[in-house]
This record gives C-alpha cells, sequence and structure tokens, in this order.
C-alpha cells in the first residue's frame, strides 16, 4: 500500500535556525498537506500544496511539491521556540481525491538543550 | 466558532471490556473521520461518514471496531472486547466534504489506555 516516508524523524534546533525536512512516497501523489500537532493536541493544517513544482509559503514556512509528485518538502526559516512539535506530511488516501488521508510518522523539532 | 470536540480526553479500561470513544464534529461539516495515532506513529485512518452514505470502513483494523454517526452529526467509536495493542490516541477530523481538497480539522483526541 502507499507510504509516506519523513525524514529526518527528530531533530533539535536552536533559535534561529533554519530547519528542513522532507517526505517521500513510491507512489504518485496528487496533493500534499503539511501538519503540526502539538502535545495533547490533534494536528492542524499549515500549508496544502496541489500542483506539481508548486512553491507555497505561510509565514516562515515555505513547503514545495516536488516535480516527480513522489516528494515535498518544509522548511522553516528563524525557528522560534514555538515551532517545537511533530511535522507529518500526509496525502489522500486511495490515490484518488478522497478526503481520507494517509500520514508520515512524523518529524519532531526539539529545543537545542 | 467552535472546533471539533472529543469526549472523554483520556480512558483507562481493562483488557476486554468495551469502550465508547464521541466525537462532535464542526457544525455543518457533512465529512466526519476516525483516525488512530500509536506512540511515535502517523495517523492511520479508520473510517469515514459522508452525509447520509454508507461509510468507508476499510482502515477498520477488526470487527472489534464499529462507528456510527447519528442525525448526520455526532459519531460514537466503539471499541468491543479491548486490547492492550489498542492503546492509542483516537482522533476525529471533520470536513465541509469529503475531498482532498477540504481542510480536515482535528480534535484533540481521546487517549485510551488499556491495562
Amino acid at each position: 500500500g502507499q507510504q509516506l516516508n519523513q525524514s529526518p524523524q527528530s531533530m533539535f534546533i536552536q533559535e534561529g535556525e533554519d530547519v528542513s525536512m522532507n517526505c517521500t512516497s513510491s507512489s504518485i501523489f496528487n496533493t500534499w498537506l503539511w501538519y503540526k500537532q502539538d502535545p495533547g493536541e490533534g494536528p492542524v493544517l499549515l500549508i496544502a500544496l496541489y500542483k506539481a513544482g508548486e512553491l507555497t509559503s505561510n509565514g516562515r514556512l515555505t513547503a514545495q511539491f516536488g516535480i516527480t509528485r513522489k516528494d515535498s518538502f518544509l522548511n522553516i526559516s528563524a525557528s522560534i521556540p514555538s515551532d517545537v512539535g511533530i511535522y507529518f506530511c500526509a496525502g489522500p488516501g486511495g490515490g484518488g481525491s478522497q478526503g481520507n488521508l494517509i500520514f508520515g510518522k512524523g518529524t519532531k523539532l526539539s529545543v537545542k538543550p | 466558532g467552535a472546533g471539533v470536540s472529543q469526549s472523554p480526553s483520556n480512558k483507562v479500561t481493562e483488557k476486554g471490556k468495551d469502550v465508547e470513544l464521541r466525537c462532535d464534529p464542526i457544525s455543518g461539516h457533512t465529512a466526519l473521520y476516525w483516525y488512530r495515532q500509536s506512540l511515535g506513529q502517523g495517523l492511520e485512518f479508520l473510517i469515514y461518514f459522508q452525509g447520509n452514505s454508507a461509510p468507508d470502513k476499510s482502515g477498520l483494523p477488526s470487527d472489534r471496531f464499529s462507528a456510527e454517526r447519528t442525525g448526520g452529526s455526532v459519531s460514537t467509536l466503539t471499541i468491543q472486547r479491548t486490547q492492550q495493542e489498542d492503546s492509542a490516541v483516537y482522533l476525529c477530523a471533520s470536513s465541509r466534504r469529503r475531498t482532498s481538497t477540504d481542510t480536515q480539522y482535528f480534535g484533540p483526541g481521546t487517549r485510551l489506555t488499556v491495562l
């Protein structure tokens, strides 16, 4: 079945640093979504991508829909403490436009001690 | 406006007991989804409802899991004869419609612990 592989699994950030994470798939997706989950909360949608090659920003966050349609990248510039959390990529399950999503296992962002 | 709410926020039960988890979607959203999130894992799709159509149960892991949605609004996820591997956070989401372009809004989840 479809799988989304996220990397890195975890990373430590120092305030002000830029952060990059990516997500790859064994099959083509026509939509890529990036969610953030804070402890004890449900995921919240950050950025949605609908077209190969699309580059979309949301404040300090920028995400790109890979031209192969099998990958996506999320960058966070000038990180701040509230960026800590788990970031998930997601795409439509079933290979079509159905709404149920499949998720990667997440990239956990923590602050450097 | 109110977001998706779920109850209880935490549930501890003994192996073999039945549990019911409740989800109140955003008013007016016709699509409702249940997902399961095991420790350190991503979200796993369980079941989906769209209006009055038959639910998509393709993600349910076993016949011990069932869900209903009454009146096109509130949904209940029932797990019968719970097992320790059922321990997870159960998340509910709703969207205006069931398409990949409609944002899914998630509730805070119910953390289920089976002893």
